[in-house]
């Protein structure tokens, strides 16, 4: 059964700083991975997808990582911004069906 | 990518009521799901929905408390039967995109649930 673990549950850092959040998962045999993004009381927007036989993905101050072998991702965020202030998701598909398991998330808040 | 609604919003119900939440995509999916996000928690998926089908569901989540209909390709209803406070979450509907958006999962803006 596939588990995933985001570390830190919590991150605050000031206006400015890089951000660093990581994703784990116990199987390998993965189809995609995806980054979310989820305001308060809100759905979910999603930031970028990582395909399995891709390295990482990029869009504007946002890259992510993927080591399928490894079972980890790393989304960066590059110079944060108050904006940046949300939890942050991860989920995979596996190789075969198409059932998402979710991390539980990452809480951030970046202060002005 | 894909536009997604659900309705209502938000809701306060009785404990012993139910509640149906609609969500609309503004194109044709072949599947459409549905997540449960309980207070401070993740995602977790309720069920899968195909048209024309019964919906498969996950371990731990039955027809008769959850029901969903999906009578086109653009349309789905799940019902919160028999609501309790532990029905308190946030209701989700998630979708497919297509073409270049393939693989990508899309999320409606939620259904905000308070059983008293």
């Amino acid at each position: 059964k596939q588990e995933v673990t985001q570390i830190p549950a919590a991150l605050s850092v000031p206006e400015g700083e890089n951000l660093v959040l990581n994703c784990s998962f116990t199987d390998s045999a993965i189809y995609n991975l995806q980054w979310f993004r989820q305001d308060p009381g809100k759905g979910l927007t999603s930031l970028l997808l990582i395909q399995s036989s891709q390295r990482e993905q990029t869009s504007g101050r946002l890259n992510a990582s993927l080591d399928k072998s490894s079972g980890r991702s790393t989304l960066y965020i590059a110079a944060s911004q108050p904006g940046d202030s949300a939890t942050y998701l991860c989920a995979v598909r596996p190789a075969a069906g198409n059932k998402l398991t979710f991390g539980g998330g990452t809480r951030v808040l970046v202060k002005p | 990518s894909a536009v997604i609604s659900q309705k209502p919003s938000r809701d306060i119900c009785q404990r012993g009521t139910s509640l149906t939440i609609q969500c609309q995509v503004d194109s044709q999916v072949t599947m459409m799901f549905w997540y449960r996000q309980q207070p401070g928690q993740s995602l977790t998926l309720i069920a899968t929905a195909n048209q024309g089908s019964e919906a498969t569901y996950e371990s731990g989540f039955v027809i008769d408390k959850f029901p969903i209909s999906r009578p086109n390709l653009t349309f789905s209803t799940l019902t919160v039967s028999n609501m309790s406070p532990e029905d308190s979450s946030i209701y989700l509907c998630s979708v497919e995109g297509s073409g270049r958006s393939a693989d990508t999962q899309y999320f409606g803006p939620g259904t905000r649930l308070t059983v008293l």
